[in-house]
């Protein structure tokens, strides 16, 4: 079983929809959890991060932590054309706290 | 200021020869990390270096696969006699401090294997 399970998609929704990001892991001990988006041929970029279980927003991203069911997902409201990319979920915790464990990433394409 | 520079950007090589990929962290980083990314697949930890050390190195393979972070100039990934396994986008990333919630990453570098 892998540390961290993402479906890779593509979720192709239509502009304006919410969309909805999921993944799984497997390791209680992991404290911190983040989600990076990735454009084609570009690197990660840091959307936004959480500690522990609970909601963060941030504009249109939410960002949500469910411990209990090792469970996290991010939001994104209104979605655009823009956001089409491929979102990644890392996690780690402070005992490695550079040793990210990383999704594959679910692609997500926004049509107009 | 610049953020996260890497060269090349695409490199390709026969099998058997030497890949060099570069790494120029963000300004006041002195902590750089490597990832390699497969398609379809999320990034792989490779190495953790600060200036002149490597702090972790457990994601590298044993054989072929080096890393350095000079005091001065970039970090460099060195990859001998690579393989078309070695094929993949090479990501580095540089934090000013040792949190990954403050790394940044700079846009990667495509390694074909012909």
């Amino acid at each position: 079983q892998k540390e961290v399970e993402q479906d890779p998609g593509p979720l192709s929704v239509p502009e304006g929809a919410i969309v909805s990001l999921n993944c799984t892991y497997s390791n209680s001990a992991f404290q911190y959890f983040m989600w990076y988006r990735q454009y084609s041929r570009k690197g990660p970029e840091l959307l936004m991060y959480t500690y522990s279980s609970g909601n963060k927003e941030d504009g249109r991203f939410t960002a949500q932590v469910d411990k209990s069911s090792k469970y996290i997902s991010l939001f994104i409201r209104d979605s655009q054309p823009s956001d089409s990319a491929t979102y990644l979920c890392a996690i780690f915790n402070m005992d490695s706290n550079y040793q990210l464990i990383w999704g594959a990433g679910t692609k997500l394409i926004i049509k107009p | 200021n610049a953020g996260v520079m890497q060269n090349p950007r695409h490199l390709v090589r026969r099998r058997g020869q030497e890949a060099r990929l570069r790494c120029s962290p963000m300004k006041g980083h002195s902590h750089v990390y490597w990832y390699r990314q497969l398609p379809e697949e999320g990034l792989k930890f490779m190495v953790y270096l600060q200036k002149e050390n490597i702090i972790d190195e457990s994601g590298m393979p044993k054989e072929r696969f080096s890393a350095e972070f000079p005091k001065e100039g970039p970090s460099i990934l060195r990859i001998q006699q690579v393989v078309r396994g070695d094929s993949a986008a090479y990501f580095c990333a540089s934090s000013e401090g040792t949190s990954n919630t403050e790394a940044f990453f700079g846009q990667g570098t495509r390694l074909t294997v012909v």
